[in-house]
């Protein structure tokens, strides 16, 4: 049952170039989608969200997109930096559930090269 | 800045066992999370805590584990007879509480890898 999917498990990108990592729901009742960034042997960090009533958000390199009619939201980083490298989770919320009761995706596996 | 820690970083148990995991969360948030994730799965909520008690629990959270905090500044997770399928990482989580307009993140710690052998 995979409410939120990341399609792509690996993306590879040269630094300075712009990285797009995509989220696809199933669930209409999603109202809070989040972006996180996860390094190896650390605990995921907290990217950037946006609501349901939104399409966009940005912040600073990073900009999320919400598409509702078609179930999609995307993250863009501009410019992509080696330190960027990381997996990042898309996950989503429930309306009217515990704040961190959170859907995670498999995770997109970014690559930034020199 | 203020951070989510948890102990120990990696605990081995024999099968059958009981295991407790700690974690320290943000000294002003009020939501407690625990969450998992299996090698090569994703994260997986577990459970929700606030006000001294549980608020939400996924079908995962069964009647071998049970959360406390004990004080004021742990939050624990206790598996009570572990078994092989309860290895992997275990996060925990903290938020602040959120107004209806107001959404908030919750901020994970680095996790306790648990190995059931």
């Amino acid at each position: 049952d995979q409410q939120v999917k990341q399609n792509s498990p690996s993306l590879s990108v040269q630094e300075g170039r712009i990285s797009i990592l995509n989220c696809d729901y199933t669930n209409s009742m999603f109202d809070y989608f989040l972006w996180y960034k996860k390094y190896p042997a650390e605990g995921p960090t907290f990217l950037i969200s946006i609501s349901s009533i939104k399409d966009k958000n940005e912040d600073g390199r990073f900009t999320v997109f919400l598409n509702k009619s078609a179930k999609h939201l995307s993250l863009h980083i501009v410019p992509s930096q080696p330190g960027d490298s990381a997996v990042y989770f898309c996950a989503a919320r429930i309306y009217g559930g515990s704040q961190g009761n959170l859907i995670f995706g498999k995770g997109t596996k970014l690559s930034v090269k020199p | 800045e203020p951070e989510v820690t948890q102990t120990p970083s990696h605990q081995v148990t024999q099968m059958g066992q009981e295991v407790i995991l700690r974690c320290v969360p943000i000294s002003n948030h009020l939501y407690f999370y625990w969450y998992r994730q299996i090698l090569g799965q994703k994260v997986e909520f577990l459970v929700s805590f606030y006000n001294n008690e549980i608020s939400e629990k996924s079908e995962i959270f069964d009647d071998q584990f049970s959360v406390e905090r004990p004080d004021g500044s742990n939050f624990t997770l206790k598996i009570r007879s572990t078994k092989l399928e309860d290895s992997a990482m275990y996060f925990c989580a903290s938020s602040t509480p959120g107004s209806r307009d107001r959404n908030t993140e919750a901020f994970f710690g680095q996790g306790t890898r648990l190995t059931v052998v």
